[in-house]
């Protein structure tokens, strides 16, 4: 158990819904990481919040954004969503800003299929 | 941007083979970080090299750091069925550049 948690494990919807996925990290960790892994593109990089603030972006699509809230939960709010969005989105979080050299714990993903 | 090359992309070897995974990077590597992901599981970090020509150890696994820090392996000495899952090598610049993975399957 890495100590990062997050909901729904598994998470079933339509083409055009928006749905919302959550990650608590691990108690004291003011880093967030969001991935997303599919069968034809890996593991990718989405974005990464520190204490609140958006840090670092990577191939995040327009219809996703995310947050970290006060309390250094975050959500990643997936809208218009279309069948090429079916994947696993894992939250990943370590202590430092930077995270350079940090190793980064990963919670047990959200399964999304879009029907 | 920066691009992590992992080769194989499968392996399947018999209990007590060896086995091998390698990354390569275009561009020289600050760090390379290496995480298990089991099956239906979460990745998980083994390990980070930061040094040109680092080896490091932990037990049967062996992890290397290219000379020119573009390129790492990880070698694992007479898998067991608990060494199945799959591998990567990533890139942390911040964010974690993963190499595509090589996904290992023991037959016992």
């Amino acid at each position: 158990d890495s100590g990062v948690t997050q909901t729904p494990k598994h998470l079933i919807t339509a083409t055009g819904q928006r749905v919302t996925l959550r990650c608590s990290p691990r108690s004291g960790d003011l880093s967030v990481y969001w991935y997303q892994q599919s069968l034809d593109q890996g593991l990718q990089f989405l974005i990464q919040y520190y204490n609140g603030e958006e840090r670092a972006k990577g191939n995040i699509l327009e219809r996703f954004s995310a947050q970290q809230f006060p309390d250094l939960h975050s959500e990643l709010n997936l809208s218009s969503l279309e069948l090429g969005d079916s994947a696993l989105y894992f939250c990943a979080s370590s202590p430092h800003q930077s995270g350079t050299g940090n190793e980064q714990f990963f919670g047990p993903g959200t399964r999304l299929t879009v029907l | 941007g920066q691009q992590v090359m992992q080769i194989p992309q499968y392996q399947h070897v018999q209990e007590g083979e060896d086995f091998t995974t390698y990354c390569n990077s275009s561009t020289t590597l600050s760090n390379i970080q290496w995480y298990k992901q089991r099956p239906g599981g979460h990745p998980v970090f083994l390990i980070q090299l930061v040094k040109s020509g680092e080896v490091k150890k932990q037990k049967r696994l062996t992890f290397q750091f290219g000379e020119a820090k573009k390129n790492s392996s990880l070698h694992i000495t007479a898998t067991q069925t608990t060494d199945v899952g799959t591998y990567f090598c990533a890139s942390n610049t911040g964010k974690l550049i993963f190499g595509q993975g090589t996904t290992l399957q023991v037959k016992p």
